[in-house]
């Protein structure tokens, strides 16, 4: 059981580059997220979606775009990369038990 | 609003040391409660989570909470860490059938061998 699946694992991308955090679980859990972690700091809610073709802004959404077409797959998409989106990313799914994350995405934008 | 606190930022114990953390949260109904930890480099994951019944609740790797209804908290304890706790822990808080969770900000253990 392979839970929640990120790639890539890390990326460097210069300013005003796009690019897709992937992020498919295997659990069937209808919850899905999006969050960005910065260090020292806590998380930060980017999307979040409660099933398929649902999904809602969290905290933190804008330079971000989620599309959610199946209960597996959740991706993340930045457009116009800018350095203030320099963190960790975490994909995670939840069911009544709590949430499972992914082991993060680390971005770099230079 | 829901909110989640976490009053420790970092706390710095030595091996043997007994540990408790602070959550408190702000819903007044029913909630499902959960400590999380971040491990250095890791992801987040499940140290254990209460939902109704006994209001002691143990996890994994000898981790204990209390759920106190009146006070509005959640606490962690261990009655003697070990370096390897060295972590991140969260709490987090959700209403029944909600969307998604709280999480506080995170308190930062570091454990001296």
């Amino acid at each position: 059981n392979a839970g929640v699946t990120q790639t890539p694992k890390f990326r460097i991308l210069k300013i005003g580059q796009s690019m897709t955090l992937q992020c498919t679980q295997d659990m069937n859990h209808n919850y899905m997220y999006w969050y960005r972690q910065d260090p020292g700091m806590g998380l930060k809610l980017i999307y979040y979606s409660v099933g398929a073709g649902i999904t809602d802004k969290g905290e933190v959404p804008n330079g971000y775009n989620v599309s959610r077409s199946t209960t597996e797959d959740f991706p993340l998409r930045l457009e116009l990369a800018a350095p203030s989106q320099t963190s960790v990313y975490f994909c995670a799914s939840r069911n009544r038990d709590g949430y499972t994350f992914g082991s993060g995405t680390r971005l770099t934008v230079v | 609003a829901q909110s989640v606190s976490q009053h420790n930022h970092h706390v710095i114990l030595s091996e043997a040391a007994s540990l408790e953390l602070g959550c408190n949260y702000s819903y007044g109904g029913t909630v499902n409660l959960f400590w999380y930890v971040q491990y250095p480099g890791q992801h987040l994951q499940l140290l254990l989570k209460y939902f109704s019944g006994d209001p002691l609740v143990k996890g994994i790797k000898g981790f204990e909470a209390e759920f106190i209804k009146s006070k509005f908290s959640f606490n962690l304890r261990k009655p003697s860490v070990q370096w390897s706790d060295t972590a991140e822990y969260f709490c987090a808080v959700n209403q029944p059938n909600a969307g998604k969770s709280t999480f506080g900000d995170g308190t930062t253990l570091t454990v001296k061998p």
